[in-house]
């Protein structure tokens, strides 16, 4: 079993759209969750970060984190064509471990 | 701060030849991360260190791999002898702490011939 599973894409949506995201993990000692995007020959930049159960919002995106069942997702609103990109999830643990699953790619359809 | 700085941004090499890759982390942050990324396999952490030890190595692939941290601000990671398969894009990233954002240097492009 992979440590970080992410849905497979890719993903195709028409501007406007809501894009969901999914990602499990495998490690329970993990505390802190982020989301990454990467632009085509171009370096993981974050996004978003969530640490509690429950929701985070921050501007058109959305992270939304279940510790108990070891899923995190990322839900973009108003997908604009800037968006289309490759997200990458990444859980913590407290061993300092940053692993990152294979990553969704999302295309923004004008 | 300029950020995480990787060298060489690309290297182009033959099969069997020893490839160095450099990084210098973000100045005060204790944790450093080598990652590699192919289509086929994604990103996958090769070896991570914080306070300049490693903390874990599992993810590199053969003893042709290895890491070193001399000291807060420099990393490298070799490979001897290096093979085609070892084509890829490496990442390194770094940060203050755990739990903390990762910041990403622009990666180095190997291609072994």
């Amino acid at each position: 079993q992979k440590e970080v599973e992410q849905n497979s894409g890719p993903l195709s949506v028409p501007e406007g759209a809501i894009a969901s995201l999914n990602c499990t993990y495998s490690d329970r000692g993990s505390q802190s969750f982020f989301w990454y995007r990467q632009y085509s020959g171009k370096s993981p930049e974050l996004i978003m970060f969530i640490y509690s159960n429950g929701d985070k919002e921050d501007g058109r995106f959305t992270a939304q984190l279940n510790k108990a069942s070891q899923y995190v997702s990322l839900l973009i609103r108003d997908s604009q064509p800037s968006d289309s990109a490759t997200y990458l999830c990444a859980p913590c643990s407290n061993d300092y471990k940053l692993s990152f699953g294979a990553g969704t790619t999302v295309t923004v359809r004008a | 701060d300029a950020g995480v700085i990787q060298s060489p941004r690309h290297e182009v090499t033959e099969m069997g030849q020893e490839v160095t890759l450099r990084c210098k982390p973000i100045s005060g942050h204790n944790s450093l991360f080598w990652y590699r990324q192919t289509m086929m396999r994604g990103l996958e952490l090769l070896i991570y260190f914080n306070n300049n030890v490693p903390i874990d190595d599992s993810g590199m692939p053969e003893d042709r791999f290895s890491a070193k941290m001399p000291n807060a601000s420099f990393s490298t990671l070799k490979i001897q002898p290096s093979e085609p398969r070892d084509s890829a894009v490496y990442f390194c990233a770094s940060t203050w702490g755990v739990g903390t954002e990762a910041f990403f240097g622009q990666g180095t492009r190997l291609t072994v011939v």
